[in-house]
């Protein structure tokens, strides 16, 4: 089974500050790898897919890098509502089977 | 809108069994798959298994394996989840979601992009 593990687990930062969050997997995933927003209370939200592809409607402000088992999340400035916490996952292409890493919490500093 | 809407919360005694359902609307339910994720209180977020709307197939994480089963009803646009032989360690919220797109015989992948609200499910004697 392939683990991810995110790092930070978590991380003081301030409004507007750059932030780069880190998920590596046990092995490589290719690029299928992708990246969920969740505030307490609320269901995931879906930011990017296949490492790089923001989903829908998620502000440019949030970009996914990397390839194999190295991938990073980056909030280029960060906004009051991006203070939440965030997953990776990671999937098998078929039959679909998906892991997700331990998760990074944004906390204001 | 595009939703999924799931049932209610649910209290059950160990040894017993749940089921949850997800309704979706304002989009054609057999044109994507579904699946169901976890979140124990305070935990991170854990796959349970994913279910083809359109064929029935399912593939369920090989933790639980013989006590779920995955379903759908498409007369109604809802697919079910139910959970079997609970212990206190199934307490969570569980979700549906969204998830590949179902097109010229193949599915594709463009994440988890529509979830339900979650349901509560407590294992308590």
């Amino acid at each position: 089974e392939i683990v991810l593990t995110q790092s930070p687990a978590t991380l003081s930062v301030t409004p507007g500050e750059r932030v780069t969050l880190s998920c590596r997997a046990s092995q490589s995933v290719s690029t299928y790898l992708a990246w969920y927003q969740q505030k307490p209370g609320q269901a995931p939200r879906l930011l990017i897919y296949d490492a790089s592809n923001r989903a829908t409607g998620i502000p440019a402000r949030f970009s996914g890098s990397g390839s194999g088992t190295d991938f990073t999340l980056t909030i280029s400035s960060l906004e009051p509502e991006d203070f939440a916490v965030y997953y990776c996952q990671q999937r098998i292409n078929w039959p679909p089977m998906y892991t997700f890493g331990q998760g990074t919490k944004l906390e204001i500093k | 809108q595009v939703q999924l809407v799931q049932s209610g919360p649910e209290v059950k005694k160990p040894g017993a069994s749940v089921k949850v359902s997800c309704k979706s609307s304002d989009y054609t339910f057999t044109t994507y798959g579904i699946s169901w994720v976890r979140q124990a209180p305070g935990q991170g977020l854990e796959w349970m298994g994913w279910i083809s709307t359109y064929t029935g197939n399912t593939n369920y994480a090989q933790k639980f394996q013989g006590r779920v089963t995955m379903t759908t009803d498409r007369s109604t646009s809802t697919a079910y989840m139910e959970l079997r032989s609970l212990r206190s360690g199934d307490t969570a919220v569980y979700y549906c979601a969204r998830d590949r797109e179902y097109r010229n015989n193949r599915y594709y992948y463009y994440g988890m992009d529509v979830w339900g609200q979650g349901t509560t499910v407590t294992v308590s004697s």
